[in-house]
């Protein structure tokens, strides 16, 4: 079995400030984590995904995502938020090897205050 | 090529009428999942297939929902008798095999009045 935990549905930030968003899951087995952006009346895209090798992750539009093990975290960083930051952010996990159903977090909300 | 599509975008339909969702998903992606997005619930995960056949139905809510594909290609979701209970966004995504990255289609807004 395995689950997800985003810590705060809504975290808002000053623009040009650090974006920090929390994800911690749980997983039997070596997980992959996944983080996805979803911008307004859009699908899901994907940021980025860590698999196996190097922890710290980078994806598209300069967000970072570092997997601890001994912290069971997976949290998504920016240094600078910018205004087209704003959207929801979904954590997700799943199991490695074969299918393995991807599960979500409930999603994070960032706005970006001017 | 083109990225996984949905229709219809919108769709307002009465209670205990049927519905057909459907998903194109990317050309050789030979997976393809149904999630429901409601407001302040997160993804949940409706059912999953590999090829054509769903090796994983286990997050369709009850015996209303059904879903097929063909050709190991378009998938249709399907709600009989929608309850008000049954209005979210329906996303669609594939990956191009099962484990893989998936991408999302844009959703269907199903609401039931």
């Amino acid at each position: 079995a395995q689950s997800v935990t985003q810590l705060g549905s809504h975290v808002s930030v000053s623009e040009g400030a650090l974006v920090l968003l929390r994800c911690n899951y749980s997983s039997s087995v070596p997980p992959y984590l996944f983080w996805y952006v979803q911008y307004p009346n859009q699908g899901l895209q994907l940021l980025l995904k860590y698999t196996t090798g190097a922890t710290l992750v980078k994806g598209i539009n300069g967000f970072e995502a570092e997997f601890k093990k001994s912290e069971t975290s997976f949290h998504l960083t920016k240094p600078s938020a910018h205004m087209s930051d704003a959207a929801e952010y979904f954590c997700a996990v799943s199991a490695t090897g074969g299918y393995q159903k991807v599960t979500f977090g409930t999603g994070t909300k960032l706005q970006v205050i001017p | 090529g083109a990225g996984v599509s949905q229709s219809p975008s919108n769709k307002v339909t009465e209670k205990g009428k049927d519905v057909e969702l459907r998903c194109d998903p990317i050309s050789g992606h030979t997976a393809l999942y149904w999630y429901r997005q409601s407001l302040g619930q997160g993804l949940e995960f409706l059912i999953y297939f590999q090829g054509n056949s769903a090796p994983d139905k286990s997050g369709l809510p009850s015996d209303r929902f059904s879903a097929e594909r063909t050709g190991g290609s378009v998938s249709t979701l399907t709600i009989q008798r929608t309850q008000q209970e049954d209005s979210a966004v329906y996303l669609c995504a594939s990956s191009f095999s099962r484990g893989d990255t998936q991408y999302f289609g844009p959703g269907t807004r199903l609401t039931v009045l």
